[in-house]
């Protein structure tokens, strides 16, 4: 059964830093894509970075480029997310998801159950 | 980017009710769209994707159509546990965006 397990949230006063990590069991994880997936209280979803099978390749959306960066070890089977800078608008529930693609559309077929992260003075 | 809005975004409707949700794109996505299921305190859930297909161990009460820019997602006979936010999520082009979501209660 695919699983994945968020950890590392918590309260960060502003500029501040927090590493995310997420940890997954029950596939081959370096075979798959990871993401970042993020919810503000009371908002909707806001996808915030992915990372290809190998680590290679990272995108990000635009307000958290050059200030979080996407990894993952793949020994370890556990993808992370480094957030520096950190403001109030980053505070959300940070979700971890796997990236499935396909030939009609990519999506995200497993999520973790979140981690809070609370950016407040 | 991308805007993705749904309509309605809030909604009563009774068990055994047949329900639908609208998904509308800014621009034409193909089929590049995918439906989520969020409840209080568990993961999220993935429903459809390609716009028309049934994820694994989703029960077929669920479907969905569309292209292009408008797409639904149809509940056909709800069920308790189907009280729950509805989100559409385009992948056609970067940065994937979601739509704002759906709250479905009950009546």
């Amino acid at each position: 059964e695919v699983e994945l397990v968020e950890s590392g949230g918590g309260l960060v006063q502003p500029g501040g830093s927090l590493r995310l990590s997420c940890a997954a069991s029950g596939f081959t994880f370096y075979n798959y894509w990871m993401t970042w997936v993020r919810q503000a209280p009371g908002k909707g979803l806001q996808w915030v970075a992915n990372i290809n099978h190998n680590g290679i390749e990272q995108y990000y959306v635009d307000p958290v480029k050059g200030r979080f960066i996407i990894s993952r070890d793949d020994a370890k089977n556990s993808v992370y997310l480094q957030m520096n800078s950190l403001g109030v608008d980053d505070t959300a529930v940070y979700y971890c998801a796997r990236l499935r693609f396909g030939s009609t559309t990519n999506y995200f077929d497993y999520w973790g159950q979140g981690a809070l992260v609370t950016v407040s003075s | 980017d991308i805007q993705m809005t749904q309509s309605p975004s809030s909604l009563s409707a009774s068990v055994g009710d047949r329900v639908t949700i609208t998904c509308r794109a800014s621009q034409s996505i193909s089929i590049y769209l995918n439906w989520y299921q969020q409840k209080p305190g568990k993961a999220l859930k993935s429903l459809i994707y390609g716009g028309s297909n049934l994820q694994s161990g989703v029960p077929s009460r669920f479907s969905g159509s569309g292209s292009g820019t408008d797409f639904t997602l149809t509940i056909s006979s709800l069920e308790p546990e189907d009280f729950a936010t509805y989100y559409c999520q385009q992948s056609y082009f970067g940065p994937w965006t979601f739509g704002q979501g759906t709250r479905v209660d009950i009546k």
